[in-house]
């Protein structure tokens, strides 16, 4: 079973720092591993989505890299500013019927 | 391109009582997916349809859970009776296909609360 792990579940930091966001997984058998964010009441916006084959993907400030082998994926933020508040989920997609396995998030909190 | 819609956005009912979501899914997209998901926690996966045929329904309560996707088009979620456990947001998503590496796109969801 696959099983998807962020820490820590909360953090702040101060605008302007970068962020380091860190996910791990168990099972390297994946077709994809993408990250989300998600506003409080709000659904899941897309970040990125990088490929197995891939080893990272960029947009913008953002940058997300897989290790498929060691089962880490960490999606750094450059400069943060306060509207990146949100919760950050990680999630991968499943060999064969390409589910989703999520984990629980990395709530952000950017201090002006 | 239209993205997913979901209604209601919004549902608050008593325990006992029986309630449904609707999904509709991206024009062509033939995989979608239902998640729930609790205050706190990611999303979990209830159900998934390829058309109108179920792939995956391992993780939904059978005894009060249902769900379809009548033409392979949209879908409606069922839950009856519902229990205080069942306050979540639910969130309907698609892809073009589910055998292979297909990006899944999010619907906004429908917030459940049960009193």
């Amino acid at each position: 079973k696959q099983e998807v792990t962020q820490i820590p579940a909360a953090l702040s930091v101060p605008e302007g720092e970068n962020l380091v966001l860190n996910c791990s997984f168990t099972d390297s058998a994946i077709y994809n591993l993408q990250w989300f964010r998600q506003d409080p009441g709000k659904g899941l916006t897309s970040l990125l989505l990088i490929q197995s084959s891939q080893r990272e993907q960029t947009s913008g400030r953002l940058n997300a890299s897989l290790d498929k082998s060691s089962g880490r994926s960490t999606l750094y933020i450059a400069a943060s500013q306060p509207g990146d508040s949100a919760t950050y989920l990680c999630a991968v997609g499943i060999y064969g019927n390409n589910r989703l396995a999520f984990g629980k998030g990395n709530q952000v909190v950017v201090i002006p | 391109e239209a993205g997913v819609a979901q209604s209601p956005r919004y549902k608050i009912i008593e325990k006992r009582q029986s309630v449904a979501f609707w999904c509709n899914p991206i024009s062509g997209h033939a995989t979608l997916y239902w998640y729930q998901q609790i205050l706190g926690q990611g999303p979990k996966l209830l159900i998934q349809f390829q058309n109108n045929g179920v792939v995956d329904d391992s993780q939904l309560p059978k005894d009060r859970f249902s769900a379809e996707r009548l033409k392979g088009v949209d879908s409606t979620l069922k839950i009856q009776p519902a229990k205080l456990e069942d306050s979540a947001v639910y969130l309907c998503a698609s892809s073009l296909s589910g055998t292979g590496d297909y990006e899944q796109y999010f619907g906004p969801g429908t917030r459940l609360t049960v009193t």
